[in-house]
């Protein structure tokens, strides 16, 4: 069975610091990673994904995250937050039987 | 130009009741699915269907019933709402199962009273 754990249900940066969302995942088939935001009152849209091939990923609003198989992380940073990033941020994982398992989001407060 | 659309939005209703959302993507996928978002943000899928076919059935009670009547349709059905089922649904599609990105829809509040 597949699982994913959000360390950390809410985080809160300064404007311009740091962004660190960390997910870790459990599967016993190579997983394939999704990161996901939603802005509030809408739904999710995706901000990057790793398949196979280089693990060190870019999305879209400056986001990255890589891919470390040894530590079964697959954690999304950006160098600077922006305070239109505050928003919801779902890691998912999906197996080669089709299925998504979502973590249990990770809120991102940005301070001016 | 909406990729996913569902209807209504917004859907209070009183316990006991029957009700329908509907959800229409006009991406050409071959894959839909149903969440469901609780007041805590946890998300949780329900359903899923490739070219109509149901694949995933999550333990759903059997008061929710998924209808596809074609590949860009997927409807969910409730029949005798209960306080608990008052959630935030989903509706989602992708290409491929498994590599593919999902694209949601903008989501359907349900509140039962």
């Amino acid at each position: 069975a597949q699982s994913v754990t959000q360390l950390g249900s809410h985080v809160s940066v300064s404007e311009g610091a740091l962004v660190l969302l960390r997910c870790n995942y459990s599967s016993s088939v190579p997983p394939y990673l999704f990161w996901y935001v939603q802005y509030p009152n809408q739904g999710l849209q995706l901000l990057l994904k790793y398949t196979t091939g280089a693990t060190l990923v870019k999305g879209i609003n400056g986001f990255e995250a890589e891919f470390k198989k040894s530590e079964t992380s697959f954690h999304l940073t950006k160098p600077s937050a922006h305070m239109s990033d505050a928003a919801e941020y779902f890691c998912a994982v999906n197996t080669n039987a089709g299925k998504s398992t979502f973590g249990d989001g990770t809120t991102l407060t940005v301070k001016p | 130009d909406t990729a996913v659309s569902q209807t209504p939005k917004y859907l209070v209703t009183q316990m006991g009741n029957d009700k329908s959302i509907k959800c229409e993507q006009n991406l050409g996928h071959d894959t839909m699915y149903w969440y469901k978002q609780d007041s805590k943000k946890f998300l949780k899928i329900m359903f899923s269907y490739n070219n109509k076919e149901l694949i995933i059935n999550e333990t759903v009670p059997n008061r929710f019933s998924p209808k596809s009547p074609d590949k860009a349709h997927l409807n969910l059905h409730i029949n005798s709402l209960e306080l608990g089922d008052s959630a935030v649904y989903f509706c989602a599609s992708s290409q491929e199962r498994v590599r593919d990105t999902q694209y949601f829809g903008p989501g359907t509040r349900l509140t039962v009273l």
